[in-house]
């Protein structure tokens, strides 16, 4: 089965950890994305990567990390300096070229106590 | 990328058409029109997109408006199943990163 996959469904963190989400693709796309969702809200990307050990920051990057060393994993660190981490966190993966859809995973969603 | 208008929240009653409007006036010559679909509490799912002829495939159908101001999303028969959130997108040809810019949405209720 081709598809995204990210794991865990559910997190749960004390604050001032730094916790780790998981984004793995088989789909063998070049491009992967992290997005960022609040209760009743619209997307907001985090970060984004075209190619291997390659990452663009996007609309609210800080108190975030990622890492892209492999093309089918895109690792999101959430670190203890993001203010309000508590959210939907969604990944994407897609062709670089053209006017491709996005494919997203199932999302982890993530509650700091 | 252009700016989105939609309405907030809308009711279809169930084997009925859904029509689901999208604003975009300032849109520009090489922008598209994507619409994507959340189903409460999971990822996003791709519908349909176009760039000024109307397109139609097995999920839905695009109308964009001559100007390409405006354009609505038809689903022919909602079932209980088409109920979420759908988001009208507009995104550049040259868009670095094939990037989508989510808004809020229209929240599509399918009744029985």
């Amino acid at each position: 089965d081709g598809g995204i996959t990210q794991s865990p469904k559910y997190l749960f963190r004390k604050e001032g950890q730094n916790v780790t989400l998981s984004c793995e693709q088989n789909l063998n796309h070049d491009a992967m994305y992290w997005y960022r969702q609040d209760p009743g809200q619209g997307l907001r990307l985090i970060y984004y990567s075209q190619i291997v050990n390659d990452f663009q920051k996007g609309d609210i990057a800080e108190g975030y990390s990622v890492s892209r060393e492999k093309k089918e994993s895109f690792p999101l660190t959430v670190t203890s300096a993001q203010k309000n981490p508590t959210a939907f966190y969604l990944c994407a993966s897609s062709i670089v070229q053209g006017y491709n859809e996005q494919f997203f995973g199932p999302g982890t969603r993530l509650t700091v106590l | 990328d252009a700016k989105t208008t939609q309405p907030p929240s809308m009711d279809c009653a169930e084997g009925r058409a859904a029509n689901l409007p999208c604003n975009h006036s300032t849109i520009s010559g090489n922008e598209y029109v994507y619409w994507y679909r959340q189903i409460h509490s999971q990822g996003p799912q791709y519908i349909i997109h176009g760039l000024k002829n109307n397109e139609t495939n097995e999920m839905a159908s695009l109308i964009i408006t001559e100007d390409r101001k405006s354009s609505t999303l038809i689903l022919p028969h909602a079932t209980l199943r088409d109920t979420a959130v759908y988001y009208c997108i507009v995104r550049a040809n040259n868009n670095a990163g094939n990037m989508l810019t989510f808004g809020g949405g229209t929240r599509l209720m399918v009744k029985p």
